[in-house]
């Protein structure tokens, strides 16, 4: 068990609709990192966050965002879903720069 | 641009033996962290090893163990007395430094089947 927890475990939708991921860090860990799983482009980094500022954007659509809380629990807003949106979602945490990235089981996301 | 290369996509190895995949990577940085994680059939990522750039050491976590040549930008982990629960796939990651934003960059990976 990382102590990274993301809900929900499973997302079937229909394209143009809209969903959010959540995740949990572990405890003590102010960076919340977001990586997309997915056949075609491997693991990418989405996006990241620490202490509830946005810290840097990798390969994020437009039709995606994020944000960090005051609880610093973080979640994923995904929008005008499209089929190529289907993948592995996973959120990790870490306590601090350099520091081992814990990774939560992933959402994985089904577009109809 | 740092890139993760993994130019095996699938390996294999019997129990008990031992087992080398490869990473190389190409940075500019002098300062960077190093990573295998695996992700076996339950699609978790799990840390198996890390390695801090300016340590000469090579990392060692039981029978996981790293060959980090810097001048090569080599980075390869060893897989000792292979057992059945090694089966996965395993990525090699990296950091660029401690002063910027920490991402992974991740390798293809490749693809570890252990046989009885």
């Amino acid at each position: 068990d990382s102590g990274v927890t993301q809900t929900p475990k499973h997302l079937i939708t229909a394209t143009g609709q809209r969903v959010t991921l959540r995740c949990s860090p572990r405890s003590g860990d102010l960076s919340v990192y977001w990586y997309q799983q997915s056949l075609d482009q491997g693991l990418q980094f989405l996006i990241q966050y620490y202490n509830g500022e946005e810290r840097a954007k990798g390969n994020i659509l437009e039709r995606f965002s994020a944000q960090q809380f005051p609880d610093l629990h973080s979640e994923l807003n995904l929008s005008s879903l499209e089929l190529g949106d289907s993948a592995l979602y996973f959120c990790a945490s870490s306590e601090g720069a350099g520091q081992p990235q814990h990774f939560g089981d992933g959402t994985r996301l089904s577009i109809l | 641009a740092q890139t993760v290369t993994q130019s095996q996509p699938e390996m294999s190895v019997q129990e008990a033996e031992t087992v080398t995949l490869s990473c190389t990577y190409d940075t500019s940085e002098s300062n960077y962290y190093l990573f295998w994680y695996k992700q076996p059939p339950s699609r978790q990522m799990i840390l198996v090893i890390r390695q801090e750039a300016y340590k000469q050491q090579n990392a060692t976590e039981n029978r996981f163990s790293v060959n980090f040549q810097k001048a090569a930008k080599s980075f390869s982990l060893k897989i000792s007395d292979s057992q059945l629960g090694d089966t996965a796939m395993y990525f090699c990651a990296f950091i660029k430094g401690p002063y910027d934003t920490d991402k992974l960059i991740f390798g293809t990976g490749t693809r570890l089947q252990v046989f009885p």
